[in-house]
């Protein structure tokens, strides 16, 4: 079963803008990450967030956490048409993590 | 450099066959997984292994099958007794499962069956 949710389902920009995606999970976590997969491709991690931080960076990537609301945001600033992919957030579970269905980013030039 | 490798990068099934995807990883990584990905979902758990020898279910296990006789290498039959083959498989590594950190992942098998 899915963990984390994310919203929009897909968002299209123009390059240079800023983007920002969101995921909502539903139990508690140790940890959460995003990962981004280009078409066709595997995911890639991106960055790491724990339960006790709430905010961290990342080159042009920025991750948000709020536990209390059981969501996360990840910005990614002055976006490039190479931004272009789905992004997925995960959240770790007693075994396994647990990916949302993913934001479908489109950047245009 | 350190990855993981997945063989086939396509692969086509007819009907009642059995395939078996290739998952190989140099980083000495003591977990791997299997996922799969439907268009327009999430991954879903197949199978996970901690150790050489050792494997649990995942959340769609019925109709796969793997091993795990070698640390480097994980893997995953599609049986004939997995109905809707079709689809995105995805193979992934971590050192361990008590080590919370980022997964690698291979860059995928896509098996259609014919």
């Amino acid at each position: 079963s899915q963990q984390g949710e994310e919203d929009p389902q897909a968002l299209s920009i123009q390059e240079g803008e800023n983007a920002t995606m969101n995921c909502s999970y539903k139990t508690s976590i140790n940890n959460l990450q995003w990962y981004r997969q280009n078409s066709g491709r595997g995911l890639v991690h991106l960055i790491l967030i724990r339960s006790n931080e709430r905010e961290k960076h990342s080159g042009r990537l920025r991750v948000t956490l709020d536990t209390s609301k059981k969501s996360s945001s990840l910005l990614i600033t002055a976006s490039r048409a190479a931004d272009t992919a789905s992004y997925f957030c995960a959240t770790d579970e007693e075994y396994d993590m647990r990916f949302g269905a993913g934001t479908r980013l489109t950047v245009k030039p | 450099d350190g990855g993981i490798t997945q063989s086939p990068k396509y692969l086509f099934r007819k009907e009642g066959q059995n395939v078996t995807l290739s998952c190989e990883q140099n980083l000495n990584h003591d977990a791997m997984y299997w996922y799969r990905q439907d268009p327009g979902q999430g991954l879903r758990l197949i199978y996970y292994s901690q150790i050489v020898n050792d494997f649990q279910k995942g959340d769609i296990a019925e109709g796969y099958s793997v091993s795990r006789e070698k640390k480097e290498s994980f893997p995953l039959t599609v049986t004939s007794a997995q109905k809707n083959p079709t689809a995105f498989y995805l193979c992934a590594s971590s050192p361990g499962r008590s080590i919370r950190g980022g997964y690698t992942f291979g860059s995928g098998t896509r098996l259609t069956v014919v």
